[in-house]
């Protein structure tokens, strides 16, 4: 099992681009989860997916949506990206949202100049 | 609001030197209390979940308890290859149910 992939693994976008980022789990789960890292404060959820066909906004929403393409896939896309949207990206998923542990990929750093 | 404090915020130990990191937590009903070590440029890596004041679990060097207001892990031995950074989450059993994560403890051990 290659657990949780994300696209791309870097990517530098200019003020007001648009980007999509790739996340994908094969551990047949149900939840999707998006979080940026930034120094020094953690990491803070941006969206979720309780299970296809659902997402809610987690602590950091603006600027982002997302997409629960299937069971599989969950898409966060930038429509026009900001200075302050330079950080590391990370999906990652669980079996249910209840007492149940994530697991995170290897993140997408991404940089906007 | 749920609120998650590390510290230290680094811990430089020599090969061997048995230490504690700390996660001081506030939470409306905790569901539970994750840590997970995180190498550079990596994503987070699951390490234990404790549920419930008491509980304790164990991995190799690594053993993890918890209380009403911390969780510490405590690193038995250290060796160069757990140097990491190290996360502390909590999950409050509100309707959210998101992770709220600490800032880490940055640790290096030296040979």
């Amino acid at each position: 099992n290659a657990g949780v992939t994300q696209t791309p693994k870097f990517q530098v976008l200019k003020t007001g681009q648009s980007m999509t980022l790739q996340c994908a789990q094969d551990m047949n789960h149900n939840s999707m989860y998006w979080y940026r890292q930034d120094p020094g404060m953690g990491l803070r959820l941006i969206y979720y997916s309780a299970s296809e066909g659902t997402t809610d906004k987690g602590e950091v929403p603006n600027g982002y949506n997302v997409s629960r393409l299937n069971k599989r896939e969950f898409s966060l896309r930038l429509e026009s990206a900001a200075p302050s949207q330079t950080s590391v990206y990370f999906c990652a998923s669980s079996r249910d949202r209840a007492k149940d542990t994530q697991y995170f990929g290897p993140g997408t750093r991404l940089t906007v100049l | 609001e749920d609120q998650v404090t590390q510290s230290p915020e680094a811990l430089r130990l020599q090969e061997g030197e048995s230490s504690s990191l700390n996660c001081s937590y506030t939470v409306s009903g905790l569901r539970g209390l994750f840590w997970y070590r995180q190498d550079p440029g990596k994503g987070p890596e699951f390490l234990f979940t404790l549920y419930s004041a008491g509980e304790e679990k164990e991995k190799e060097r690594l053993k993890a308890t918890l209380t009403k207001k911390e969780s510490f892990l405590h690193i038995t031995a250290p060796k160069p290859e757990d140097s990491a950074t190290y996360l502390c989450a909590v999950q409050a059993s509100g309707s959210a149910r998101q992770l709220t994560f600490g800032s880490g403890t940055q640790l290096t051990v030296l040979p």
